[in-house]
């Protein structure tokens, strides 16, 4: 069975601070993708990154970047000088990348970022 | 390019009617995923279709919601007859494969039955 844990529910920081955003995740696949989508007060999801299992390389785009640590099974995000703009809610996934079979994605609860000026 | 297209985006209804969300996906997409999303479950996907035929249908609630993809550009999801209780977010999403596992979702819309 597979399992993403954002356990934070809710974080809140002024303009300007670094927030990090935690996934912890369980699977019993050796392969698999893991993605984060940002859901803003609008409604809509918004892919951000996908990653697969066999690349471990950190990843930043902009004021965002991503950590994947296999041995702790976790795929956090930080977002850098934050804004007004990034309130939203950050969804963790995790998906199977065999071939054949279902690809149900397996979604965290989600964490919502509250930005303040 | 145009995304994930959903109508409507915003439905009120009452107990008993029938229901019908559209979906376009994105042009050359051939996977298509429906999801709902509440505060109570979150977000749970509900069926998913490959170059049209569905895969997956494990998470749809009863026998209430059914769903139809009849070409490769448009979707349907229909709960009949609606109850309270379905009263969420369905997005739509698309992926070029089921393989290429990221999915672009639509606006989603938003359901409300009385």
């Amino acid at each position: 069975a597979q399992k993403v844990t954002q356990a934070q529910t809710e974080i809140s920081v002024v303009e300007k601070e670094d927030v990090t955003l935690d996934c912890v995740y369980e699977t019993r696949d050796t392969t698999y993708y893991l993605f984060w989508y940002k859901q803003p007060p609008s409604g809509e999801l918004v892919f951000l990154i996908r990653r697969n299992s066999f690349d471990e390389q950190n990843e930043i785009s902009g004021r965002y970047s991503w950590n994947f640590q296999k041995s702790t099974s976790s795929f956090n995000f930080t977002i850098t000088a934050s804004q007004v703009v990034d309130s939203a809610v950050y969804f963790c996934a995790l998906r199977r990348f065999t071939s054949g079979g279902s690809y149900i994605p397996t979604f965290g609860r989600g964490t919502s970022l509250i930005v303040h000026p | 390019d145009a995304g994930v297209i959903q109508s409507p985006r915003h439905e009120v209804t009452e107990m008993g009617q029938e229901v019908t969300l559209r979906c376009k996906p994105i042009s050359g997409h051939n996977s298509l995923f429906w999801y709902r999303q509440t505060m109570m479950r979150g977000l749970e996907l509900l069926i998913y279709f490959n170059n049209n035929v569905p895969i997956d249908d494990s998470g749809m609630p009863e026998d209430r919601f059914s769903a139809k993809m009849p070409n490769a550009s448009f979707s349907t999801l229909k709960i009949q007859p609606s109850e309270p209780r379905d009263s969420a977010v369905y997005f739509c999403a698309s992926s070029l494969g089921q393989l290429q596992e990221t999915q672009y979702f639509g606006p989603g819309t938003r359901l409300l039955v009385l």
